[in-house]
């Protein structure tokens, strides 16, 4: 069973590049979730999709969007990058939607912007 | 607005040396509880969830308990493969926004 894979690993951009994020779920599971974890804290819910459909939005601006394919698989895109944009970018998937559908995490896309 | 607070920041234990490990939360409803370990460089691993008062999962040298302001990740005799980061999380009864804590760094010395 293959899990969730992310790529790149890392990436260097400037203030005011644009940048897409890539994310395979794992077998089975038709729900992506994307977070934003800075150094030395928890993972800050950015936003989920579930079968294509955006289902569920975090408190962050609308330069961040997403997408998810037929497959499941999911991007993140960040438009006008600023510094505070620098983080570990974690995509999770699961089988459903529900608390009973544990999420499962990939290794994550480390961003730095310069 | 729904909070997670988690504590000690970190902690450093003996191999051998049992403790636990605090997660405060408010929510509006909470539909679930969960305890990830994130290791250096890694995405977190799921361990537990718990949905009611009262309830406990155990897991190896793990267990978590609930109550309906705080949750323990009790830690029985650790090994030094058991340091990591520990994260608490919970789920409203609105929408799909995880909301988590900022962890607690264990370290545990042979």
């Amino acid at each position: 069973e293959t899990g969730v894979t992310q790529s790149p690993t890392h990436l260097i951009k400037t203030r005011g590049q644009q940048v897409t994020l890539r994310c395979s779920s794992q077998s089975g599971h038709n729900t992506v979730s994307w977070y934003q974890q800075a150094l030395g804290q928890g993972p800050q819910f950015i936003f989920q999709y579930y079968r294509e459909e955006e289902n569920g939005r975090g408190n962050f601006p609308p330069r961040f969007s997403g997408l998810q394919f037929p497959n499941y698989s999911s991007e993140l895109n960040v438009n006008a990058l600023e510094l505070d944009d620098s983080a570990l970018y974690l995509c999770a998937s699961s089988p459903g939607t529900g608390p009973n559908q544990p999420q499962h995490f990939g290794d994550g896309t480390r961003l730095s912007i310069l | 607005e729904d909070q997670v607070t988690q504590s000690p920041e970190a902690l450093r234990l003996q191999e051998g040396e049992s403790s636990s490990l605090n997660c405060s939360y408010t929510v509006s409803g909470l539909r679930g509880l969960f305890w990830y370990r994130q290791d250096p460089g890694k995405g977190p691993e799921f361990l537990f969830t718990l949905y009611s008062a009262g309830e406990e999962k155990e897991k190896e040298r793990l267990k978590a308990t609930l109550t309906k302001k705080e949750s323990f990740l009790h830690i029985t005799a650790p090994k030094p493969e058991d340091s990591a980061t520990y994260l608490c999380a919970v789920l409203p009864n609105y929408g799909q926004n995880f909301v988590f804590g900022p962890g607690t760094r264990l370290s545990v010395l042979p």
